[in-house]
């Protein structure tokens, strides 16, 4: 599965869009995009995910690069609650998920 | 429907001591897996399987071993604690496997810390 490279740490005004990149270069065709996130000490929660489309649903946007190279996960109003450590993850059908160091994202009022 | 339980929340072990970790999930899921967590770091996967009867190991398997006797149980033992063992362990279940077409969330607990002394 592809290797998935991205910033130890950002800030982010409340209220304002959080921009969280992840670099993806050796991603292959079939392989997907995940994000998760983990809140404190808790267990990780799935985000979005994706193949080559932009996706939105009520708690992010993904977009993809066209050439699959490089991904941004938007979280359009950022809030206190969204401070955590943010996964991004390429993995094949059947494989298995490896939770790198993340970005931690911190939200300030 | 409670999702995925785990039991206990923390745990002292001195070295060398046994213990099982539990797991249940209320969801009827096929495949539950067991992650660890050590400061700082990603989660790295122990164990996982694919239905009752049927596990396989994961990135960092030595020390542990699993059973799943059922769908919804997935116990973690530890034989002989070892100090490297001290960590936050996650148990996840998800209704498929596919990374691709299916949409594979996963479902994780709200983890159990262990200190091995």
């Amino acid at each position: 599965d592809a290797k998935t490279t991205q910033p130890p740490s950002m800030d982010c005004a409340e209220g304002r869009a959080a921009n969280l990149p992840c670099n993806h270069s050796t991603i292959s065709g079939n392989e997907y995009v995940y994000w998760y996130r983990q809140i404190h000490s808790q267990g990780p929660q799935y985000i979005i995910h994706g193949l080559k489309n932009n996706e939105t649903n009520e708690m992010a946007s993904l977009i993809i690069t066209e050439d699959r190279k490089s991904s941004t996960l938007i979280l359009p109003h950022a809030t206190l609650r969204d401070t955590a450590v943010y996964y991004c993850i390429a993995l094949n059908y059947g494989q298995n998920f490896v939770f790198g160091p993340g970005t931690r994202l911190s939200v300030l009022p | 429907n409670a999702g995925v339980t785990q039991t206990p929340k923390f745990r002292i072990l001195k070295i060398g001591q046994s213990m099982t970790l539990q797991c249940a999930q209320d969801m009827n899921h096929n495949y539950m897996y067991w992650y660890r967590q050590d400061p700082g770091m990603g989660l790295k996967l122990i164990y996982y399987s694919v239905g009752a009867g049927i596990t396989d190991k994961g990135e960092v398997p030595n020390g542990y071993n699993v059973s799943r006797s059922t769908t919804e149980d997935f116990p973690l033992r530890l034989e002989l604690a070892a100090p490297s063992q001290t960590s936050v362990y996650f148990c996840a279940s998800s209704r498929s496997f596919s990374g691709g077409l299916s949409y594979n969330e996963q479902f994780f607990g709200p983890g159990t810390r262990l200190t091995v002394l």
